[in-house]
């Protein structure tokens, strides 16, 4: 069964320090996402992207994130400078987007620790 | 965006059905309702979807009554691996930003 493969499973940075999380959608999905959630808290929506731009974003995903599709394959969450806050789970996630219900598929997560 | 409710947290014994109740009074006519599960430090992985009636699959059962303005999962014969905690989602089918809610944790008791 396809599915959504998220590297790296953990990472640790320094804070101020830039990290790229790094995602392979579903191959034959056209809209991609990124979530996170905060230990303990509730899955959070970052921002979805289709047609290499930005469909929707939250109030979360501000100047300090971007996403990029780089490849055929990848799609990328940067943080451009890490803050103690955005310690968490990120997920990226897929859809097909062929109309009708576009089921989410998600990836394991990378887990993200600022210090 | 309809409003869900769901219990905080459900225990069971291994064998049983469970039967996870979600309430969505305010659910559009293009809303469709999804169930996702989530175990510790993963990503949230799709159950099933449906819009009225009853919807099955290898996974689970998803029983919506004809006012929409509620539905239950139900897991037939659980077992130990199904701990893990159930979001209800209502959203129009094409929707791209999911709102998750709480979920129910459900514990499977040997």
């Amino acid at each position: 069964e396809p599915e959504v493969t998220q590297t790296p499973s953990h990472q640790v940075t320094q804070m101020g320090q830039e990290v790229i999380l790094r995602c392979v959608p579903i191959s034959n999905h056209l809209y991609f996402y990124w979530y996170r959630q905060i230990l303990g808290q509730k899955v959070e929506f970052l921002v979805s992207f289709y047609n290499n731009e930005i469909s929707e974003k939250s109030e979360i995903f501000d100047d300090q994130f971007s996403v990029e599709r780089p490849d055929g394959s990848n799609f990328t969450l940067k943080i451009r400078s890490t803050k103690l806050e955005d310690s968490a789970m990120y997920f990226c996630a897929s859809s097909e987007s062929r109309g009708g219900t576009d089921t989410q598929y998600f990836g394991p997560g990378t887990r993200l620790t600022v210090l | 965006l309809a409003k869900t409710t769901q219990p905080i947290s459900m225990d069971s014994y291994e064998g049983q059905e469970v039967n996870i109740t979600c309430s969505h009074n305010n659910i559009a006519t293009n809303d469709y309702i999804t169930w996702y599960q989530q175990f510790p430090s993963q990503g949230p992985r799709f159950i099933i979807q449906g819009y009225k009636t009853k919807v099955t699959n290898e996974v689970a059962s998803l029983f919506i009554p004809a006012d929409r303005k509620s539905s239950t999962l139900s897991l037939p014969r659980v077992s130990l691996s199904d701990t893990a905690v159930y979001y209800c989602l209502v959203a129009p089918g094409s929707a791209r930003q999911l709102t998750f809610g709480s979920g129910t944790q459900l514990t499977v008791l040997p």
